[in-house]
Order: structure tokens, then sequence, then C-alpha cells
């Protein structure tokens, strides 16, 4: 199946700095990839819509000036969480669609701890 | 917007025995109903996935049925082994490269 990474797998930060995290498809092209963020024992929250080639689109309530998202090319797109404070600390997932065809469906990376100290 | 309702919150079975979670969905344009399992620390795998013109999936161990009058969908797990253990996710949406509704999850405790 279809293979989506993400880097790092986990990072430390100080509070105030930004981090960035990179998703990438690697073996299919994905015009479109999915933010999601997770706090323990929760669900999956979308976050964003990563559009490639134009601006991401923002779910409610989701501050689209601190999580930045670019969407550079067909198999990577980053999020760049600005100034982090330690309520930001979360797991964060992404994932594009693809498969073609039948087999259609959303593929997710193994996803990126953040914790903000 | 679409809300997923998903049940029970946790599931504990004995090894062998079959596992059976609930999911609900609100809007009736949503036609694809994927389940993930999610193992603590990594990210979610898909094990099975459904589509509205069908009314159950079945592979090995796992099915999927759905019911798109009540607007319901089920995971069953058959002969459950310690490996099944993990949480379990639904997902509603208006097609599968479209944004994903989660449900709540449900955290499956298979013992031995």
């Amino acid at each position: 199946g279809a293979v989506v990474s993400q880097h790092p797998s986990r990072v430390i930060c100080k509070s105030g700095t930004s981090v960035k995290i990179e998703c990438r498809s690697l073996d299919f092209q994905a015009t479109t990839m999915f933010w999601y963020r997770q706090f323990p024992k929760q669900s999956l929250m979308l976050m964003a819509t990563s559009n490639e080639g134009s601006k991401a689109t923002y779910e409610q309530g989701v501050e689209k000036d601190k999580f930045l998202i670019n969407h550079a090319s067909l198999t990577l797109s980053t999020l760049t969480v600005t100034s982090a404070h330690p309520e930001d600390s979360s797991f964060y997932i992404c994932s594009a669609p693809g498969g073609g065809g039948a087999s259609d469906t959303q593929y997710f990376g193994p996803g990126t701890r953040l914790t903000v100290l | 917007g679409e809300n997923v309702e998903q049940h029970p919150s946790t599931l504990s079975v004995q090894e062998g025995d079959s596992a059976v979670i609930k999911c609900t969905y609100s809007d009736s344009a949503s036609n694809y109903f994927p389940w993930y399992k999610q193992e603590l620390g990594k990210g979610p795998q898909l094990i099975i996935d459904i589509r509205s013109n069908v009314g159950e999936k079945k592979d090995q161990r796992i099915a999927v049925t759905l019911n798109k009058t009540a607007k319901h969908f089920s995971l069953h797990i058959t002969e459950t082994q310690p490996e099944d253990s993990a949480v379990y996710f639904c997902a509603a949406s208006t097609d599968s490269w479209g944004k994903l509704q989660f449900g709540a999850g449900t955290q499956v405790v298979v013992t031995p």
C-alpha cells in the first residue's frame, strides 16, 4: 500500500520557539494532505487541509497564523508550529488520500510527538 | 457538519471471543466509512473500509456492516487475539479523498 512518512517522529522544544514537521507521500503524489492533532486518550481532530500550490484551509478554531502550512510539492506538506507553548504539546498526524479507483483511501503517517517545555 | 458517535469507549474480551464496535453518523451525504487501528504512539492504520453502495464487507477475521437507513455501521472482529488489543476508530466522509470525521475511539483489550 501507499506510504506516508513524517519527520521528525519526536521533538522537544522550549516555549516560544517554532517547530517544523514534514509529511511526505513516498510512492504517490498527493495534491491534498490533511493535518490532525491528537491529545492523549482522545480522538483525531482535523486541523487543516493542505492544498498543493494554494492556501491551506483551516478548521474552525485553528489559528492559521500559529499553525503555518506549506504544500510546496506533490509529495511534501509541512506544518510549522510558531511560538510554541506547552498547550501545543500533542501528537500531530498527517494523512494523504491515494490508491486510485476502488482502493481509494487515506493513508496516515506515523505521527510526530511534540513536547513543549 | 458530520458528527460520528462511537460505542463502547472500552471493550474487554477473552481471547477467541468476538468484539463488536458500533458507530452512528449524522450526515446522510456521507458515503465512505473506514475503520482504523491505532497502537500506542503510532499513527492510525486502516484495517477495513466500506462504501455506501455495499452493506457488508469482510476481510478474514474482520467485517464491517453498514445500515444507511439507520445511519450506523459496525466493526466485527472474530476469534480475537492479544495482538488485536489497540484503540479502534471509526470515521465517516463524503468521499474517500475528503475530510474524515472520527469517532471517539474504542480501547479494545484482549486477555489471554
